[in-house]
């Protein structure tokens, strides 16, 4: 079954402002990671949440996780220009070292 | 300290020939797994090996695929009689494989273009 199903599918927003993206999955999880990737180019870890943990922060990322709804969320706050990039939610399941990801978030800050 | 290195980073192909991509793990990591990305989605697990075993490979095709880690070298994934639906994104990722370790790191992937 499908996990990680990123909401909303695009994103544009001004410069300065707040951008919140939406992870939701189906099956019991372990850990759940946000990445991102640029156009053309690779993902780049940015946080990952543990199963028993409810909220995370990196630098101007806050994460948080619910799981009894079965769902993350990513904050960044005080976009930048260089924020602009897909974003993917990942989890990884009880005795499963894969990574399952959602189809992305296409967020755009617009300058 | 070098990242997850892949080669070639861009590969064409014409329908009927083999393609081999290869991945170099971080330094100390001994986990490796192959991805797929099709244009415009998210990323399909394919293969998780660590040094000389296949430990999960649920995401590979069951025909033409196969992928190897061998105990010097890279780690390899080989598509055989490549057709033009195998064009896509394939990203290798590492992890050092420690208790309580679960963040994978990511190459910057091997685009395949099958003509």
């Amino acid at each position: 079954s499908q996990q990680g199903e990123e909401d909303p599918q695009a994103l544009s927003i001004q410069e300065g402002e707040n951008a919140t993206m939406n992870c939701s999955y189906k099956t019991s999880i372990n850990n759940l990671q946000w990445y991102r990737q640029n156009s053309g180019r690779g993902l780049v870890h940015l946080i990952l949440i543990r199963s028993n943990e409810r909220e995370k922060h990196s630098g101007r990322l806050r994460v948080t996780l619910d799981t009894s709804k079965k769902s993350s969320s990513l904050l960044i706050t005080a976009s930048r220009a260089a924020d602009t990039a897909s974003y993917f939610c990942a989890t990884d399941g009880p005795g499963a070292q894969k990574l399952v990801f959602g189809q992305g978030t296409r967020l755009t800050i617009n300058p | 300290n070098a990242g997850v290195m892949q080669n070639p980073r861009h590969l064409v192909r014409r329908r009927g020939q083999e393609a081999r991509l290869r991945c170099s793990p971080m330094k100390g990591h001994s986990h490796v797994y192959w991805y797929r990305q099709l244009p415009e989605e998210g990323l399909k697990f394919m293969v998780y090996l660590q040094k000389e075993n296949i430990i999960d490979e649920s995401g590979m095709p069951k025909e033409r695929f196969s992928a190897e880690f061998p105990k010097e070298g890279p780690s390899i994934l080989r598509i055989q009689q490549v057709v033009r639906g195998d064009s896509a994104a394939y990203f290798c990722a590492s992890s050092p494989g420690l208790a309580g370790v679960y963040e994978q790191f990511f190459g910057p992937g091997t685009r395949l273009t099958v003509l």
